[in-house]
Formats: C-alpha cells, structure tokens, sequence
C-alpha cells in the first residue's frame, strides 16, 4: 500500500511569490495534518483537517492556509513567501476519529523542501 | 500548555553499547507521550507510545521508554546500538486539543562502529 506523498519533493521559490504544496493521504484515511520543519528544530504544527473542515490550527500567520479535497488529499498554501518559510513541510494522516489525536497513530510522509531565496 | 525538553542535542555511542536519549515534559493534564525517528530523507516514524497505560512502554526495533510522573520524564532507552538506529529522535506530547502533536527540538543520536 502506498503510504502519504507529498508533492513535490524540492522546491525553490523567491521571497513574495506564492507556494502550494500537495498531500494524498493513505487510503482510508480522513484527517491530514501539517507540521512546518526548520532546520535544526523539530516539526510545529500548523494545520489538522478532517473531513474537509479545519480541526486545529497552530500559531501561524494567515498567509498560510489550506483546505482538504472531497478525496481526502489536501493542499498547503502560502501567500507572500519570507526567507524564514524556508523549512521542510510535512504532512501526516491517519483513519480520522474526530477527537483527539492520542489514540490514532499518525503516519507522515517524507515531505516538500522548500527554499526561499 | 504542555512541551517537551530533550536534554542533548547530540548523543554518540558505540555499536553494540546502551542507548539513552532523555526527554522532559510539562503538561497541564494527563499526558500522552510519543518517541518518533527521522532518518535522512524519510518520514518520521512512530517508535512508541505512552497513553496512561503500563509506564514501561515497548516500541518498535528493540527501544523502550519509562513514564515517571514523578520526575516528569520519558527517556527512551536501548540496550544495544545499532548502526541503522543511527538517525534524529523527536520526543512528541499530544498537543492543544489533543489534536496536534508538540514535539521537541530533537536528539542527533549517532553510531559509532
């Protein structure tokens, strides 16, 4: 079975532009997460959807947003790019109890590297 | 609130050699406790999980952790290392609303031959 992919792999942007970055959970899955990596650190959450409508939501500006798709896949957006965006992003899915994330183990993908110049 | 402090940034052992990498917490409530490990160029993987039951958890590829109210801690250990485990090591609490994961800043756990 394929596991989460994230799409694309490396990417390279300048400041201002606009990023979109792609995920497709594993099947059967309904609830993608995404956690913003920088080097050195490790990953802070940012957003949780399920069943195409935000759960939680970590302290991120609102220049990044997302949405979830009818298929479950999701997409992470980010307006106005800034040399500090530069970090690995990483989704992460799992079947999708509406509560809490405790009990439900989360599966992640190998990320989008994003680089801002 | 909650968070997790991992107390080295960096640990080197010898193959064959006990591993421990040390993690605090601080949570408002009952915790629940992860340990995941990022190999270069791969996802993170779940080791182990502590949710209130036996405070000696078993996880995957020989590792164990131990709850200790107490001293606020979840160590991850290992008796003997092995090259593959060589990788970065996040300890993890569940997170606001139990819906987000805090991680910590992460432990460089290398393997010496």
């Amino acid at each position: 079975d394929a596991g989460v992919t994230q799409s694309p792999t490396h990417l390279i942007k300048t400041r201002g532009q606009h990023v979109t970055l792609r995920c497709s959970p594993i099947s059967g899955h309904k609830s993608v997460s995404w956690y913003q990596q920088v080097l050195g650190q490790g990953p802070q959450f940012i957003f949780q959807y399920y069943e195409k409508e935000e759960r939680g939501r970590g302290n991120f500006p609102d220049r990044f947003s997302a949405r979830q798709f009818p298929n479950y896949s999701s997409e992470l957006n980010v307006n106005a790019l800034l040399l500090g965006d530069s970090a690995l992003y990483l989704c992460a899915s799992r079947p999708g109890v509406q509560g809490d994330a405790t009990n439900e183990k989360l599966f992640f993908g190998s990320g989008t590297q994003l680089s801002v110049l | 609130a909650q968070s997790v402090t991992q107390l080295d940034s960096h640990v080197s052992v010898s193959e064959g050699t006990p591993v421990l990498l040390r993690c605090n917490y601080s949570s408002s409530y009952s915790p629940s406790l992860f340990w995941y490990v990022q190999h270069p160029n791969k996802g993170l993987q779940l080791l182990l999980k502590y949710t209130s039951a036996a405070t000696l958890v078993k996880g995957i590829n020989g590792f164990e952790a131990e709850f200790k109210k107490s001293e606020t801690s979840f160590h991850l250990t290992k008796p003997s290392a092995h090259m593959s485990d060589a990788a970065e090591y996040f300890c993890v609490v569940s997170g606001a609303g139990r819906r987000a994961l805090t991680f910590g800043s992460g432990t460089r756990l290398q393997v010496q031959p």
